[in-house]
């Protein structure tokens, strides 16, 4: 079975521009999460996707974004790059029952962003 | 910010030593769930507790979640050098379908 599959790897941006990001989930599973993680930094929550359906949201500002497509694939977008969004972006996928708690989660290997 | 408070936020112990995490509510948790995650890998699953009370254990590693359903621990015993990276601590509030992570402690085996 695969695993949640997270693209680009690797992306260097620029102040200003705009990135998006893909994360297609483990076959089956409807529930997709975003976090970011910076070095010596904890688990921050972007945002979770069920069903197309954002279910919650952390506190980042509006230039963070997402959005869940009929397949369960998810894309994030960060919008008018800043310096301090450099990080390592993590997509978990759960199977998760409607209605019901985010199950174990299962991560993907990652993007890291570089922001110059 | 963080409302699940976890300590310590490093540990450096001697290959051999025991090391533990705590992680602490302010309210109740409907379950707690552990991750590890090497330097420069990806959290991975370890284990979810669910009961008020509950006690459970991998080969060398014993999870526990308090009665009251606002506090776990993990315990390691006589650490190896593939015990090193950051266990994170998630759980969920009983009425919301968010996890609320700890900030993680790293374990660091002394040279």
């Amino acid at each position: 079975k695969a695993g949640v599959t997270q693209t680009p790897r690797y992306l260097i941006k620029t102040r200003g521009q705009q990135v998006t990001l893909s994360c297609s989930p483990i076959s089956g599973h409807r529930s997709v999460s975003w976090y970011q993680q910076t070095p010596g930094q904890g688990l921050q929550f972007l945002f979770e996707y069920f069903s197309e359906t954002q279910r919650n949201k952390g506190n980042f500002p509006g230039r963070f974004s997402g959005r869940q497509f009929s397949n369960s694939r998810s894309e994030m977008n960060v919008s008018t790059l800043e310096l301090g969004d450099s990080a390592l972006y993590l997509c978990a996928s759960s199977l998760t029952i409607a209605g019901g708690n985010t199950g174990e989660l299962f991560f993907g290997e990652g993007s890291r962003l570089t922001v110059l | 910010g963080q409302q699940v408070m976890q300590i310590p936020q490093y540990q450096h112990v001697q290959e051999g030593e025991d090391f533990t995490t705590y992680c602490n509510s302010s309210t109740t948790l409907s379950n707690i769930q552990w991750y590890k995650q090497r330097p420069g890998g990806h959290p991975v699953f370890l284990i979810q507790l669910v009961k008020s009370g509950e006690v459970k254990k991998q080969k060398r590693l014993t999870f526990q979640f308090g009665e009251a359903k606002k506090n776990s621990s993990l315990h390691i015993t006589a650490t190896q050098t593939t015990d090193v990276g950051t266990y994170f601590c998630a759980g969920h509030k009983n009425s919301n379908y968010q996890l609320i992570w700890g900030a993680g402690t790293k374990l660091i085996i002394k040279p």
